[in-house]
């Protein structure tokens, strides 16, 4: 069963907004990470938060990470048309546990 | 440096015949790790590696799938026979170990359809 689970499932924006994404998940964690998958292709890890970090910046991602509340958010800056993807938060136990992913689409 | 490969990208079969999936990790990477993905959904685990050992295969359905790596390598997973309900894509993944708690390095895994 997967832990993680994303929200939105889906999420719109135009160019040069921002985009949130939100994971919650349900037992204790190491670390917990960010993937993106173009369409076709593999998973490319973004960044890394571990349990006991609060927040962490990586270019134009911003993640936040709330242990109390068993929750992360992926804020995108100014976003691009190659934003375009799907986003993953996985959960660091034994192994990596993935959510179903929030699938963005950045219009023109 | 080669990420890590991964052989045939796509790959059409008719249910009950066998089809096998190629996974060559990162140089130095002792952990590897098949996920199956369907569509919509997020990676899920297999199988995982530490070097040549299979340490955790609860998640790998053993009447029709098998997986190995000889010398703690290459992979390759196997079904027989194949199942309709098996079309996802397989991916493969490497780190340099199971206590890295880095992130994977995946590859771009194989489509696979069962028709």
């Amino acid at each position: 069963s997967q832990q993680g689970e994303e929200d939105p499932q889906a999420l719109s924006i135009q160019e040069g907004e921002n985009a949130t994404m939100n994971c919650s998940y349900k037992t204790s964690i190491n670390n917990l990470q960010w993937y993106r998958q173009n369409s076709g292709r593999g998973l490319v890890h973004l960044i890394l938060i571990r349990s006991n970090e609060r927040e962490k910046h990586s270019g134009r991602l911003r993640v936040t990470l709330d242990t109390s509340k068993k929750s992360s958010s992926l804020l995108i800056t100014a976003s691009r048309a190659a934003d375009t993807a799907s986003y993953f938060c996985a959960t660091r136990g034994q192994n990596f546990v993935f959510g179903p992913g929030t699938r963005l689409s950045v219009l023109p | 440096e080669a990420g890590v490969v991964q052989s045939p990208r796509y790959k059409i079969i008719e249910k009950k015949q066998p089809v096998a999936f190629w996974c060559n990790p990162i140089s130095g990477h002792n952990t590897l790790y098949w996920y199956r993905q369907n569509l919509g959904q997020g990676p899920e685990l297999l199988i995982r590696y530490e070097n040549e050992e299979a340490v955790d295969d609860s998640q790998l359905p053993k009447d029709r799938f098998s997986a190995e790596r000889l010398k703690g390598v290459d992979s390759t997973l196997k079904i027989q026979p194949a199942e309709l309900g098996d079309s996802a894509v397989y991916l493969c993944a490497s780190s340099l170990s199971s206590r890295d708690r880095g992130g994977y390095t995946f590859g771009s895994g194989t489509r696979l359809t069962v028709v």
